[in-house]
């Protein structure tokens, strides 16, 4: 049983670009949501998907985005880059009916200059 | 708005000793509360959890105690071990249109001295 996998590790951007961030679910997890964790902060929530669809957003942005895949493998797209932005981001997964428990992934580490 | 508040980022105990972290909410309508553990370079942990309807729940060395009337819970490792030292996360989990979001607090480093 593979757990959550996140790529890249680190990534280094500029302002106004454009950035997407991988993840790969735990094999029979069918939830994954998107964390965002400041330094000195507890992560945040960003949004969740399920089967496909985006199912729940925190105080978020719409230039921050996502995908889920039918093989429940999913994607943060966050456009116009700001410096605040800078954070590590978590992607995590879960399986219906135990949701409460979330399988974090360990993170890609975003820098913007 | 911090509605999962850890006021304590640092605490320090022996091996052998209870450790206790605290944690304070103020949203009612947190239906879980979870504790995660942090390693450096690793995402968190699931530790423990427990129903918003359950005044406490035990794993092992781990027991976490809920008081709803003070929106207080707390996480309690006996005996701690070095193992143990780690970046602790309160989390409430508020279920809206379907998805869960948890709000977690600040954290708190634990380290457990030999």
């Amino acid at each position: 049983e593979t757990g959550v996998t996140q790529s890249p590790t680190h990534l280094i951007k500029t302002r106004g670009q454009q950035v997407t961030l991988r993840c790969s679910s735990q094999s029979g997890h069918n939830t994954v949501s998107w964390y965002q964790q400041a330094l000195g902060q507890g992560p945040q929530f960003i949004f969740q998907y399920y089967r496909e669809e985006e199912n729940g957003r925190g105080n978020f942005p719409p230039r921050f985005s996502g995908l889920q895949f039918p093989n429940y493998s999913s994607e943060l797209n966050v456009n116009a880059l700001e410096l605040d932005d800078s954070a590590l981001y978590l992607c995590a997964s879960s399986l219906t009916g135990k949701a409460e428990k979330l399988f974090f992934g360990s993170g890609t580490q975003l820098s913007v200059l | 708005d911090q509605q999962v508040k850890q006021n304590s980022p640092s605490l320090s105990v022996q091996e052998g000793r209870i450790s206790i972290l605290n944690c304070d909410y103020t949203n009612s309508m947190f239906d879980y509360f979870l504790w995660y553990k942090k390693y450096p370079a690793e995402g968190p942990t699931f530790l423990i959890s427990i129903s918003s309807i359950k005044d406490k729940n035990e794993d092992g060395r781990f027991t976490v105690f809920l008081n709803k009337s003070a929106k207080h819970l707390s996480l309690h490792i006996v005996p701690s071990q070095p193992g143990d030292s780690a970046v602790y996360f309160c989390a409430a989990r508020r279920q809206i249109s379907g998805a869960n979001n948890l709000f977690f607090g600040t954290g708190t480093r634990l380290t457990v001295i030999p």
